[in-house]
């Protein structure tokens, strides 16, 4: 499909164990989100792509989370020794540029337990 | 701390009623954005204010940025059960795009 794609759907992983969440965005979009959402809630921004760099990673709650997107298409969100409070859906959505309507994926649901 | 105050959180009303939905921040914004969410989806853009006072009409929704481009409300005319879902603001500084806390809206028939 054109959308954007998140893989896996679905995480299940044990506390302090390390995972990766993965995100395709549409082709050609320059600009890669990563939020985070927790139920009935807005997303909650954590970093921002222009191209292959980190426009603003101010949302990242600790050093425990990274992402990257080393050819300017797709981002993996990494985050390391997992916590029962990061359980929450992880939402990517890439745009075309600024002020542009962000496409968003259907999101990774991770519960650590 | 939410940079972007909406209100009301939660909202239940009949199929056929009106409604108003409220995005305020102190922050200025190069444009606004609404999108809507329904449960297991990703957000769904309803549509980009970026002129302060602006008005964009989308069939019974009716949206308008304030004249400061600080903030921005969302009504709807004539509700129906569809439009249940989770409405939620955006405001965009610097390509960031940052959003409020959203609006549950429940429509009954």
């Amino acid at each position: 499909g054109a959308g954007v794609s998140q893989t896996p759907s679905n995480k299940v992983t044990e506390k302090g164990k390390y995972v990766e969440l993965r995100c395709d965005p549409i082709s050609g979009h320059t600009a890669l989100y990563w939020y985070r959402q927790s139920l009935g809630q807005g997303p909650e921004f954590l970093i921002y792509f222009q191209g292959t760099g980190a426009a603003d990673d101010s949302g990242l709650p600790n050093d425990r989370f990274f992402a990257v997107r080393p050819e300017g298409s797709v981002s993996t969100l990494k985050i390391q020794r997992t916590e029962r409070g990061d359980s929450a859906v992880y939402l990517c959505a890439s745009s075309p540029g600024t002020n542009s309507e962000a496409f968003f994926g259907q999101g990774t649901r991770l519960t650590v337990v | 701390t939410q940079l972007l105050e909406q209100s009301p959180q939660f909202l239940s009303i009949q199929e056929g009623e009106n409604l108003t939905v409220y995005c305020n921040s102190s922050s200025v914004f190069s444009s606004l954005q609404w999108y809507r969410q329904e449960p297991g989806e990703g957000p769904v853009l309803l549509v980009t204010v970026v002129t302060g006072g602006e008005v964009k009409k989308l069939k019974r929704l009716t949206f308008q940025f304030g004249d400061a481009r600080k903030d921005s409300s969302l009504h709807i005319t004539a509700a129906q059960p569809g439009d249940t879902g989770l409405y939620l603001c955006a405001g965009n500084s610097w390509g960031k795009l940052q959003f409020g806390a959203g609006t549950q809206v429940v429509v009954t028939p």
